[in-house]
């Protein structure tokens, strides 16, 4: 099945260590989405591409960076985790054309120590 | 103000009862109207989507639209335990790339 897929399911990362989080996905969706979900919160866009351009939320923190190599993957690399880091990072894909919503993968659940 | 709103609840229902959650926006540019599911500790999920000013029906879900007021509802009739979850509304904010604000997010609790 055509799918968004994520990991790990599970991150534990030293204060400071960087960490990075991999997507993938078979739908050959032009338009790939991080978001940060805190508990209780609801998901905060940090990024997205549309194919190879890279879109940056005006509010994310430099310390965060993704790279999309192919249509297939994209990743998100944390330098420097702090503990307001931890949280639920979740990928997202859409197509560009038609009105359907986004498909999410499982979510990566990042612990900071 | 926020841009999308909710009220985050819980709110509680009995099973077999109409669940009403509501969500208000300020982006009047906002196009379509979408409504995810998110069970706890999971990653959400579109349940319904809606276009057009009025009601749109898929099973037990129906999405209601009124543009002028800048709100959207889900009503989820004969609402069952396994309803029990967050529901993220997310207006879309433009055609580029879809973009989606969610909202907060209502936490919903059927109880047997």
């Amino acid at each position: 099945d055509a799918m968004v897929i994520q990991n790990p399911r599970y991150q534990v990362t030293q204060f400071g260590k960087p960490v990075t989080l991999s997507c993938s996905q078979t739908l050959n969706h032009n338009v790939m989405y991080w978001y940060q979900q805190k508990s209780s919160q609801a998901p905060k866009l940090l990024f997205h591409y549309y194919d190879k351009d890279f879109n940056n939320e005006a509010d994310t923190p430099d310390n965060f960076q993704s790279r999309r190599p192919n249509t297939s993957f994209c990743f998100l690399d944390i330098r420097s985790p702090g503990l307001g880091d931890a949280a639920m990072y979740l990928c997202a894909t859409s197509s560009a054309t038609g009105g359907v919503g986004y498909t999410f993968g499982s979510g990566t659940r990042l612990t900071v120590v | 103000q926020k841009e999308v709103e909710q009220n985050s609840g819980p709110l509680s229902v009995p099973e077999g009862a109409i669940a009403s959650l509501n969500c208000t926006y300020s982006d009047r540019g906002s196009q379509s109207f979408f409504w995810y599911r998110q069970y706890s500790g999971k990653s959400p999920e579109l349940i319904m989507s809606i276009y057009s000013n009025g009601d749109k029906e898929d099973g037990r879900f129906t999405a209601q639209l009124n543009k002028a007021s800048q709100y959207v509802s889900l009503l989820i009739r004969d609402s069952q335990p396994s309803d029990s979850a967050t529901y993220l509304c997310a207006p879309r904010r433009d055609n580029y790339g879809q973009n989606f604000v969610f909202g907060p997010g209502t936490r919903l609790s059927v109880l047997p």
